[in-house]
């Protein structure tokens, strides 16, 4: 059964540092990869997707992840943080957009 | 492109009432997905539909859940009655579905039931 696992609950990072925020997935084939946004009071937004070709996937706002299948991990980098990306961030795997399994996610803090 | 809608935002109601959320989903999209969000934990899927059919409902504990998508646009889904545990955010979210499963799905703002 495909499965998500986000080991870090909450990051504390300061203002213009880097940022990396950990996934690992289990699934029995190639999987469909994504990392959600959800701020707030708001629905989840998509930053971005990976499903075949380049490993490494470029995202809106600056992100980006890169997929490892030997490590099965799909860790989602920003190279520097901005006040705004302050908010709960979800990776969830799928198959072909259905059926998708969310981790429970990682809020990040930023610090001035 | 209007995005997603859902309402209520907020919902208040006691144990054993019933409650309904309406979404309407993007203009022509086929696929409508309706999620449960517990606080701290990451959405959990319900039910899917491919126009006004069922694709997926196997997480919709259908002795108390129900949902319905009448004419293949707005999707309504109840609780009757509401249990303590039924205390989350639901999410409504619509894709494309012409695609091959690639387009992305998007999320509406969510209704927070708060069942006392």
């Amino acid at each position: 059964a495909q499965s998500v696992t986000q080991p870090d609950i909450h990051i504390t990072v300061s203002e213009g540092a880097s940022l990396e925020l950990r996934c690992n997935y289990s699934y029995g084939a190639t999987p469909y990869l994504f990392w959600y946004v959800q701020s707030p009071g708001q629905g989840l937004q998509l930053l971005l997707k990976y499903f075949s070709g380049d490993t490494l996937v470029q995202g809106i706002k600056g992100f980006e992840a890169e997929f490892k299948r030997s490590q099965s991990s799909f860790n989602l980098r920003k190279p520097s943080v901005h006040w705004s990306d302050a908010a709960e961030y979800f990776c969830a795997v799928g198959a072909n957009n259905n059926d998708m399994r969310f981790g429970a996610g990682t809020r990040l803090t930023v610090k001035p | 492109e209007a995005g997603v809608a859902q309402s209520p935002r907020y919902k208040i109601i006691e144990k054993r009432q019933s409650v309904a959320f309406w979404c309407n989903p993007i203009s022509g999209h086929a696929t409508l997905y309706w999620y449960q969000q517990i606080l701290g934990q990451g959405p959990k899927l319900l039910i899917q539909f491919q126009n006004n059919g069922v694709v997926d409902d196997s997480q919709l504990p259908k002795d108390r859940f129900s949902a319905e998508r009448l004419k293949g646009v707005d999707s309504t889904l109840k609780i009757q009655p509401a249990k303590l545990e039924d205390s989350a955010v639901y999410l409504c979210a619509s894709r494309d579905g012409q695609r091959g499963g690639t387009d992305t799905q998007y999320f509406g703002p969510g209704t927070r039931l708060t069942v006392l």
